[in-house]
């Protein structure tokens, strides 16, 4: 079946722009994370959903960040007036269960000019 | 906190050599460890756990709490283990934290 898919796959933005990055989970994965990889670096906790409840959101680097997941399915990552040190990768993950295996989508490249 | 650390970035070794992949990691509660691996041009996806004590692809690491160490070994290197190698922690707050990678050029 399908695995977690991730959207737009790039998005070049100019400081001060609004971006929001899609994630669609596996279909029944209730646990849906996301992360941010920055270059040389390996991926750092931002937040992560049960269904629709945003359990933990301290991995937000700043106010700036705001994650959503109205439905308990697609989730969105949302970055007002972006800056230079946002440019990273964008990763989701999605598992069926809180200790259950991740299974990672393909990232958002995220670059700010 | 919650910290795990990879001392190699790079690691190059002969088709059919040993390979070890260094990982400490700092918890204060009991952790759960895994390596996840990812290719050229693919998504990170899970190696192995400690949990599960698998052998995976002919790779096994072992869990030594009073190193603080979950080192990852292969016996027999191939050409296609050549890619991006993450250790990573899950702490009792079910958050990943990663290691910052470590790249395993297998030459032939």
């Amino acid at each position: 079946g399908a695995g977690v898919s991730q959207s737009p796959r790039y998005k070049v933005a100019k400081r001060g722009q609004d971006v929001a990055l899609r994630c669609d989970p596996i279909s029944g994965h209730v646990s849906l994370f996301w992360y941010q990889q920055a270059l040389g670096q390996g991926p750092e906790f931002l937040t992560y959903f049960q269904n629709e409840a945003q359990l933990d959101k301290s991995g937000l680097p700043s106010d700036r960040f705001f994650a959503e997941r109205p439905e308990g399915s697609v989730s969105t990552l949302k970055i007002q007036r972006t800056q230079q040190e946002d440019s990273a990768v964008y990763l989701c993950a999605s598992s069926a269960g809180l200790t259950n295996e991740q299974f990672f989508g393909p990232g958002t490249r995220l670059t700010v000019l | 906190a919650q910290r795990v650390t990879q001392p190699e970035k790079l690691l190059s070794v002969f088709k059919g050599a040993p390979v070890e992949l260094k990982c400490n990691y700092s918890y204060s509660g009991s952790p759960e460890l895994f390596w996840y691996v990812q290719y050229s041009r693919q998504r990170l996806q899970l190696l192995l756990r400690h949990i599960s004590r698998e052998s995976i692809k002919g790779f096994t690491a072992d869990l030594n709490k009073g190193e603080t160490s979950f080192h990852l070994k292969k016996p027999f290197a191939q050409e296609e283990d050549s890619a991006m190698y993450y250790c990573a922690l899950r702490g009792e707050d079910y958050k990943l934290s990663f290691g910052a990678g470590t790249t395993v050029t297998v030459r032939a």
